[in-house]
């Protein structure tokens, strides 16, 4: 069974600097997504970003971006510029045709 | 935007009561699922639908039951509440199995 793990479970950054999230996954699919899914405190989970496997290129989204190994089966998340509205728990997801499964989650603090 | 909404966001059941969890979308999208989040395990699937009619077993089914009569509407039920079923449980729909999932807001149960 394809498994999901974000080996930390809090993190921290000071405004305005740079963070990276970690996320590996075990699968022995060669077509699959993988996503980064953020919930702030007392509010609905959101996208950040989504990365198909097929694709080599890294995904971005403005301050938001990926560093995907496939062979590594590594997929972190890098958040660039931190504003104190990025606090939030963090989830990696691995999605395949017969399968979804999401990591325990990071939550990141932002202090000022 | 897409909206995905959940019928209650607070619900407090006795052992042994059978309780229905409502979830409908308006974006006619093909797939809908069932979570439960509990802290330091994430997100863990319960159910999921392809199609009106369609249920496949997530990772834990059991205790559960589900239904989809509409493509809009996603119903869990729990056949009789236990104490372990207290949780927060989330709704998501995507329109295909490789795009973003879209999540109500959760509905937190807690069963005495």
């Amino acid at each position: 069974a394809q498994t999901v793990t974000q080996s930390q479970p809090e993190m921290s950054v000071q405004e305005a600097e740079t963070v990276t999230l970690s996320c590996t996954y075990d699968t022995s699919e060669s077509d699959y997504y993988l996503f980064w899914y953020k919930q702030p405190p007392s509010r609905q989970m959101i996208l950040v970003i989504r990365q198909e496997a097929y694709k080599q290129q890294n995904a971005t989204e403005n301050r938001f971006s990926v560093n995907f190994q496939k062979a590594a089966k590594s997929f972190s998340l890098k958040i660039s510029d931190s504003q104190l509205g990025d606090a939030a728990m963090y989830f990696c997801a691995y999605r395949n045709p017969n399968d979804m499964r999401f990591g325990a989650g990071t939550r990141l603090t932002v202090k000022p | 935007d897409v909206k995905v909404t959940q019928s209650s966001r607070y619900l407090v059941k006795r052992t042994g009561e059978k309780v229905f969890l409502e979830c409908v979308q308006d974006m006619d999208h093909e797939n809908m699922f069932w979570y439960r989040q509990d802290p330091g395990l994430g997100l863990r699937l319960i159910y999921f639908s392809y199609d009106v009619k369609m249920k496949e077993k997530g990772d834990i089914p059991e205790g559960y039951s589900v239904s989809r009569e509409k493509k809009e509407r996603f119903s869990l039920i729990l056949e009789s509440a236990s104490t372990n079923q207290t949780s927060m449980y989330l709704c998501a729909s995507s329109l295909s199995q490789g795009e973003t999932q879209y999540f109500g807001p959760g509905t937190r149960l807690l069963v005495l």
